[in-house]
């Protein structure tokens, strides 16, 4: 079936620098894909929206600035986080919308644990 | 706005036990309703879903039925197995809105 690969599956990273995290999707084309990201005991809480060749839609309270997302192929997104801060620290876990071949059903990725120091 | 209330866990279960973790919604309009499962290491995958109330959604021996009245939507199976071992996330959308929302997910852990 669809797979969506994301990775790396976990990160540590010094506070300030940058981190990026890629969803591929396989064997499939997603015209939209999903940022999702959890803190502990939260639930999942949608970040952003992106359509392949335009930009990411972020939802409210989410900095544009600071979680740069890419969506420059119909397989491949990218978001970034900017001058991480410990307060980043959370698991990112992406998600792309199938083409009517797949039904058009959401697939995820397996998630990214990001750790700031 | 839209919300899922579910069982914080971890659920821990013997093996052949009967199953039930708890979800409730808040929504406008008709939502879909979902439960996701995520397996060690693999993404989230749909185990199942009702799109209109009293529809029951089942998969892999897992049932869940849309209950309007008290806004309801159980996770349960009558006998887990190790292999059920997962965490389990309660889902819902709006028709024609392409956002899902998710609750806190339960965590279940099934012993031999």
């Amino acid at each position: 079936g669809a797979v969506v690969s994301q990775h790396p599956s976990w990160v540590i990273c010094k506070s300030g620098t940058s981190v990026k995290i890629e969803c591929r999707s396989l064997d499939f084309q997603a015209t939209t894909m999903f940022w999702y990201r959890q803190f502990p005991k939260q639930s999942l809480m949608l970040m952003a929206t992106s359509n392949e060749g335009s930009k990411a839609t972020y939802e409210q309270g989410v900095e544009k600035d600071k979680f740069l997302i890419n969506h420059a192929s119909l397989t491949l997104s990218t978001l970034t986080v900017t001058s991480a801060h410990p307060e980043d620290s959370s698991f990112y876990i992406c998600s792309a919308r199938g083409d009517r071949a797949t039904n058009e059903k959401l697939f995820f990725g397996s998630g990214t644990q990001l750790s700031v120091l | 706005g839209n919300s899922v209330t579910q069982m914080e866990g971890p659920v821990t279960l013997s093996e052949e036990a009967f199953l039930t973790i708890n979800c409730t919604y808040t929504a406008t309009g008709y939502p879909s309703l979902f439960w996701y499962v995520q397996y060690p290491g693999e993404g989230l995958q749909l185990l199942l879903k009702a799109t209109k109330a009293d529809d029951k959604g089942s998969n892999k021996g897992f049932e869940a039925t849309y209950r309007k009245e008290t806004t309801s939507f159980h996770l349960e199976k009558g006998s887990v197995q190790v292999s059920d071992s997962a965490v389990y996330f309660c889902a819902l959308n709006t028709r024609g809105y392409q956002k899902v929302t998710f609750g806190i997910g339960t965590k279940l852990q099934v012993i031999p």
